[in-house]
């Protein structure tokens, strides 16, 4: 079955310090990925997506990605962290099934500490 | 990109009771889907609300918990029926517009508590 592994349910790191959160996924098909960040009390934002074409993604707030397909991953760094980072971070894949359902890895709260 | 509204974004409700919760689009979308996330946890698909068909639900849920309705291409509605302080969760929708890429839109959700 297809899966999609966050390591690390929490994760802190101090203000202007690199942020690295990990997602695994399995997956027949190459998938398109996503990494999302959820506010306190908001709902899901687009950080970043991969698609096709180049592997080292960039998104909003100075988030990138790069999809490792020999590795099965895709995580998420920052070079350096603000305070403004802190919020729960979700990796999901669309498998490309023709379903357009989305799998949601289990979530990776930063903290970050002054 | 498509924006989302739901309605109320929160609520507290009593054990036996239904709550209805509205999912408004900005633009004409067909896949509208339900989430459901627990506190503390990730996002569990419900179902899938495509316009002009009865919704598709995921394992572990059923229709007469949660009913659905999909009138139009804009609107969506998710019943969380004869509710238990199990179903205290926040309540998502999303939607598809078939962009290149296959991203998904979320609403701000909908935070219910049931005593």
């Amino acid at each position: 079955a297809q899966s999609v592994t966050q390591l690390g349910s929490h994760v802190s790191v101090s203000e202007g310090a690199l942020v690295l959160l990990r997602c695994n996924y399995s997956s027949s098909v190459p998938p398109y990925l996503f990494w999302y960040v959820q506010y306190p009390n908001q709902g899901l934002q687009l950080l970043l997506k991969y698609t096709t074409g180049a592997t080292l993604v960039k998104g909003i707030n100075g988030f990138e990605a790069e999809f490792k397909k020999s590795e099965t991953s895709f995580h998420l760094t920052k070079p350096s962290a603000h305070m403004s980072d802190a919020a729960e971070y979700f990796c999901a894949v669309d498998p490309n099934s023709g379903t357009y359902k989305y799998i949601f890895g289990t979530g990776t709260r930063l903290k970050v500490l002054a | 990109s498509a924006v989302i509204s739901q309605k109320p974004s929160r609520d507290i409700c009593q054990r036996g009771t239904s709550l209805t919760i509205q999912c408004q689009v900005d633009s004409q979308v067909t896949m509208m889907f339900w989430y459901r996330q627990q506190p503390g946890q990730s996002l569990t698909l419900i179902a899938t609300a495509n316009q002009g068909s009865e919704a598709t639900y995921e394992s572990g849920f059923v229709i007469d918990k949660f009913p659905i309705s999909r009138p139009n291409l804009t609107f969506s509605t998710l019943t969380v029926s004869n509710m238990s302080p199990e179903d205290s969760s926040i309540y998502l929708c999303s939607v598809n517009p078939r962009l290149a890429g296959n991203e998904q839109f979320f609403g701000p959700g909908t935070r219910l508590t049931v005593l």
